[in-house]
């Protein structure tokens, strides 16, 4: 069985700080996604990585993929408060259906 | 990016009385569509496989009786939540995925309170 772990769950960080978010997974896969969801709201897609090494980037968040060490992660560099959210990882299956990880609720503070 | 609607985006309804919740890709036609379920403050949790044209596949734990599935077209999917009970209150998410991209799109949801 699929297993994601994102960690941390909950981080508060200042504006300007740059910190990461650790997805891991249990079984091999070559797609992985991130997703940003705003309180009330449905998923935003962020990035879809498919191969070992793959590194995308959208203005402050970069996202990469270690097939090898079933490990993805979003970085943010210079927090802002817009980017307070919460973050999902979400691999993908041969099926297409996705398995979540338990998300990570960012805030920023000014 | 693909567009995918939902209808109703919330809806309150009775014990005992069934919910029907449209999911309509408007952009290309989707065989295969995907229904999660998430809890306040939880992750998304994948309940069916929706198919055009044939059976959904239910993930274990989740009521196939109950939670009636029909992709009767290419571009439309319901979920009909049958005899409600508050616990089936939550955020229910449909997805489509563009086979070429690999990139999943997901629906404005549909908030359902049970009371």
């Amino acid at each position: 069985e699929l297993k994601v772990e994102q960690n941390p769950l909950f981080l508060s960080m200042q504006e300007g700080k740059n910190y990461t978010i650790y997805c891991n997974y249990s079984t091999t896969s070559d797609r992985l996604y991130w997703y940003r969801q705003d309180p009330g709201k449905s998923l935003e897609s962020l990035f879809v990585l498919l191969s070992n090494g793959a590194v995308k980037q959208e203005g402050r968040l970069m996202a990469s993929l270690d097939t090898k060490a079933r490990l993805s992660t979003l970085h943010i560099t210079a927090a802002v408060h817009d980017l307070s959210a919460t973050y999902f990882c979400a691999v993908g299956n041969a099926g297409n259906m996705l398995t979540f990880g338990g998300g990570t609720r960012l805030m920023v503070k000014p | 990016g693909a567009v995918v609607s939902q209808h109703p985006s919330w809806v309150i309804c009775k014990s005992g009385t069934s919910v029907k919740i449209e999911c309509r890709s408007l952009d290309f036609q989707a065989t295969t569509m995907f229904w999660y379920r998430q809890f306040p403050k939880k992750s998304l949790m994948l309940m069916a496989t929706s198919n055009e044209g044939s059976k959904a596949t239910y993930e274990q734990g989740v009521e196939k009786d109950k939670f009636l599935i029909n992709h009767a077209s290419l571009t439309l999917s319901t979920l009909t939540v049958t005899s409600a009970h508050p616990e089936d209150s939550s955020f229910y998410i449909c997805s489509k995925i563009d086979s070429s991209s690999y990139e999943q799109y997901f629906g404005p949801g549909t908030r359902l309170t049970v009371t």
